[in-house]
């Protein structure tokens, strides 16, 4: 059974730029959380998509924005990059929030903004 | 809202074993998870608890206090693997919990030979 595949694992951009990023949950799983992961603040929730619609959202501004397509891969935008947005993105899949599951992260994106 | 607290750092002997505390405040409980995550790796689950009690599964085990906020995951027969960051996470209630785990800083356990 494949697991969470995030995609690219390392990302460099330049400030001002905006950057996708791409997760495909485990197969079956119909919830995906994103989160940031930095030494400072640690792992911090962005947003939560079921079934194509976002069903909860963490305390970012709005240049963070996602979206979960059809088939349940989502995608997470991140418009005018800062620098303080270099960090582990990570993404996690889970059959839905009220199962009785742990959630599966995938390997995550490495950004880094310059 | 949430806030957990466990130690920055612990260190322990090959063959040992280790506890790791954890102390919460929430406004809503709906489960405690433990995740190990290696450097440069993806946090991978370890136990979940939702009631009071211990969970073992092979040499983890988790413990749940839910009066006093409080668990614990006990790592028996040390190995050098387990070098890691152990992250403890809470579930909240209600809609602002979908998909969201709120997590502590994370223990950084180092394992000596």
């Amino acid at each position: 059974k494949a697991g969470v595949t995030q995609t690219p694992r390392y990302l460099i951009k330049t400030r001002g730029q905006q950057v996708t990023l791409s997760c495909s949950p485990i197969s079956g799983h119909r919830s995906v959380s994103w989160y940031q992961q930095t030494p400072g603040q640690g792992l911090q929730f962005l947003f939560e998509y079921f079934s194509e619609t976002q069903r909860n959202k963490g305390n970012f501004p709005g240049r963070f924005s996602g979206r979960q397509f059809s088939n349940s891969r989502s995608e997470m935008n991140v418009s005018t990059l800062e620098l303080g947005d270099s960090a582990l993105y990570l993404c996690a899949s889970s059959l839905g929030a009220a199962e009785n599951y742990g959630y599966t992260f995938g390997s995550g994106t490495r950004l880094t903004v310059v | 809202g949430q806030n957990i607290d466990q130690p920055t750092e612990m260190t322990a002997t090959e063959g040992a074993i280790v506890q790791i505390n954890c102390t919460y405040q929430t406004s809503g409980f709906n489960g405690l998870f433990w995740y190990q995550q290696h450097a440069g790796e993806a946090p991978t689950f370890l136990s979940y608890n939702v009631l009071d009690g211990l969970e073992e599964k092979g040499r983890f085990s988790s413990f749940l206090s839910r009066s006093k906020g409080y668990s614990y995951l006990l790592l028996k027969e040390l190995q050098m693997k387990d070098s890691a960051s152990y992250l403890c996470a809470v579930r909240g209630t209600g809609g602002t919990s979908y998909g969201k785990l709120t997590f502590g800083q994370g223990t950084i356990l180092t394992v000596h030979p």
